[in-house]
């Protein structure tokens, strides 16, 4: 069975310094993707990034950045000179690829992000 | 660019009515999936579709039910709401196969009372 753990439940930070969360998956198959997704206080959630399991590169856009480490089975997220609209909850997910068709998510718990001003 | 739109945004219901979830796409996709989301979790699936006529169970699928008679809608269905079943519900969908980028629905909260 597929899992992912975000550890951190809860981080504060205060505007302008970098933030990491992390992701830790765990997964049989050989083939698959993993996502981070941002929930704000809105509620509705925003795809962030896709990465497959074939590309270790990390990935930089602008002020985020991604750590892909199949090694550790890890999937960091980085937020550098974090802003108060970067308060959020975020997921990390890891998308299964079954025969049948079944492409569902597997969510972690999610990392409450506040950044203080 | 409506994207995921999915009616209701709230709910209340008394234990043991019945409603349905609303959800519409309009990006042409052939996947769509229901998850609920309980305070502080993440969220799990309960139902998907890899197109129109054809549906499956994910983790949590006791106490609702599905249909997808069109590619653009994927309503779920709550027979006999149990408080159980207060949650946020997102609606997804995606073009499939090995992109799998989902795109969510704004939720519907639902209290079960």
């Amino acid at each position: 069975a597929q899992k992912v753990t975000q550890a951190q439940t809860e981080i504060s930070v205060v505007e302008k310094e970098d933030v990491t969360l992390d992701c830790v998956y765990e997964t049989r198959d050989t083939t698959y993707y993993l996502f981070w997704y941002k929930q704000p206080p809105s509620g509705e959630l925003v795809f962030l990034i896709r990465r497959n399991s074939f590309d270790e590169q990390n990935e930089i856009s602008g002020r985020y950045s991604w750590n892909f480490q199949k090694s550790t089975s890890s999937f960091n997220f980085t937020i550098t000179a974090s802003q108060v609209v970067d308060s959020a909850v975020y997921f990390c997910a890891l998308s299964e690829y079954k025969d049948t068709g079944r492409r569902a998510l597997t969510f972690g718990s999610g990392t409450r992000l506040q950044v203080q001003p | 660019n409506a994207g995921v739109t999915q009616t209701p945004k709230f709910r209340i219901l008394k234990i043991g009515q019945s409603m349905t979830l609303q959800c519409a796409q309009d990006m042409n996709h052939n996947y769509m999936y229901w998850y609920r989301q309980d305070p502080g979790m993440g969220l799990k699936l309960i139902y998907y579709s890899v197109g129109a006529g054809i549906t499956d169970k994910g983790e949590v699928p006791n106490g609702y039910n599905v249909s997808r008679s069109t590619t653009e809608d994927f309503p779920l269905r709550l027979e006999l709401a149990a408080p159980s079943q207060t949650s946020v519900y997102f609606c997804a969908s995606s073009y499939g196969q090995n992109q799998n980028i989902q795109y969510f629905g704004a939720g519907t909260r639902l209290s079960v009372l």
